[in-house]
């Protein structure tokens, strides 16, 4: 199985700063790499998919970037709704569809 | 609308089964591939199971539901199954069901783009 490793597990951030959130594959998942957002008592949101392809409605200060093994999400100008806790997940390899085991952004 | 709403939860003795469903609206169901996750008390999210759509073409589990979930669909009722049995403390968790599908030309991506809000399990006795 591939696994997937996010850092850091969490980080402290204001209001208008750029976050930069890590992911690591286990070994290369191409580009079949995807960034979501989850808030407590929501749904999970997709925010990114193909490692830098931006979900439709998704505000464009979520980016992302990498490929093969090394993947980053930024947030360009944080904002207060996006205080949440953000997962990168590999669907390469479809027998196993595992996600990294998050990051949470908090004040 | 899309939408996606999980049922079914609730509190079960360990060794116990439990049935959850997730309903669907707004897209042809039978056109897409499911999946299930879920989160555990303080812990991320993880993904538990898969069905291919066409009337469940392709199945697959983590292996920590192997053996003891089985994951199901109803096209003609737009409806999603988790037969949960065999359950343990550590399947105490937050259960979503998600939409898996792709972009529709090269390359190929594949992600969960509609989620529901998920149904709450908790095993204790």
């Amino acid at each position: 199985d591939i696994q997937m490793t996010q850092s850091p597990s969490s980080l402290s951030a204001s209001v208008g700063d750029r976050v930069t959130i890590t992911c690591r594959a286990s070994r290369t998942i191409w580009n079949s790499l995807n960034w979501y957002q989850h808030k407590p008592g929501k749904a999970p949101r997709l925010l990114i998919y193909g490692a830098s392809s931006v979900q439709t409605g998704v505000p464009s200060r979520f980016s992302g970037s990498g490929s093969g093994t090394d993947f980053t999400l930024t947030i360009s100008g944080l904002q207060p709704e996006d205080f949440a806790i953000y997962y990168c997940q590999q669907t390469f390899n479809l027998p196993s569809l595992s996600f990294g085991g998050g990051t949470r952004v908090e004040i | 609308e899309v939408q996606l709403a999980e049922s079914g939860g609730g509190l079960v003795q360990p060794g116990g089964s439990l049935r959850l469903s997730c309903a669907a609206s707004g897209f042809t169901f039978s056109a897409y591939e499911m999946t299930w996750v879920r989160q555990a008390p303080g812990k991320g999210l993880e993904w538990i199971a898969y069905i291919g759509g066409s009337s469940g073409s392709g199945i697959y589990y983590a292996d920590s539901v192997q053996g003891r979930f089985t994951i199901t669909r109803d096209d003609a009722h737009n409806s999603l199954f988790l037969q949960m049995q065999s359950l343990r403390a550590d399947d105490t968790a937050i259960y979503y069901c998600a939409r898996y599908t792709g972009t529709f030309s090269p390359p190929y991506y594949y992600y969960m783009d509609v989620w529901g809000k998920g149904t709450t399990v908790a095993v204790s006795s």
